[in-house]
């Protein structure tokens, strides 16, 4: 049961135009959701979040958009760089109760690659 | 910047054998997670401790690996005995509880199991 995914494999965009990466989720219970940038052998980098209360939330060249309605959540890089090229990945948690928040459910990744 | 350390980053162990992974998470991050993640897909969580206690374990194959945090800081995740499909990159992540729920994540270490 993939309650999170990111159905485009892979993502070619020329430098300076905009990368697009998109992600859908399925579980209602989501409330936060984050994007990661991973390069080869590292560990996922935190790039942007948003909480299910907003609908956009802006971070210099990054800027995800979150439709509740849809289940639909997508990052935009402008202008996209060659050193953006790496796999990203979606990410969503809900609030497990307590003094804790719950496990992030990560989408397969999308493999950006940026061409100057 | 705060970071998240693990050791060691790589790890060849022949199948059968123990192998353990250390994590030290930001300093005051109340939470701490171990994930998983084999080639091509996302990471998937094994384990979740709020300070010292776990909080969600239900995807660590409890017969074969194991994780502590025994003062509430730094944590170790066992395999015993490792098998050839725990291949995989073994990722440490930590956040503030209710001061943050964004989860920041180590360098990760790397397991090959021949």
């Amino acid at each position: 049961d993939q309650q999170v995914k990111q159905n485009s494999p892979s993502l070619s965009v020329q430098e300076g135009r905009i990368s697009i990466l998109n992600c859908d989720y399925t579980n209602s219970m989501f409330d936060y959701f984050l994007w990661y940038k991973k390069y080869p052998a590292e560990g996922p980098t935190f790039l942007i979040s948003i909480s299910s209360i907003k609908d956009k939330n802006e971070d210099g060249r990054f800027t995800v958009f979150l439709n509740k309605s849809a289940k639909h959540l997508s990052l935009h890089i402008v202008p996209s760089q060659p050193g953006d090229s790496a796999v990203y990945f979606c990410a969503a948690s809900g609030n497990a109760g307590g003094t804790s928040y719950g496990k992030l459910t990560f989408g397969q990744g999308t493999i950006l690659t940026v061409h100057p | 910047e705060a970071e998240v350390a693990q050791s060691p980053r790589y790890k060849i162990t022949e199948k059968s054998q123990a192998v353990a992974f250390w994590c030290d998470p930001i300093s005051g991050h109340a939470t701490l997670y171990w994930y998983r993640q084999i080639l091509g897909q996302g990471p998937e969580l094994l384990v979740q401790f709020q300070d010292e206690s776990v909080v969600d374990d239900s995807q660590l194959p409890k017969d074969r690996f194991s994780a502590e945090r025994l003062k509430g800081v730094d944590s170790t995740l066992k395999i015993q005995p490792a098998e050839l499909g725990d291949s995989a990159m073994y990722l440490c992540a930590s956040s503030p509880g209710l001061a943050g729920r964004t989860q920041y994540f180590g360098p990760g270490t790397r397991l090959t199991v021949t």
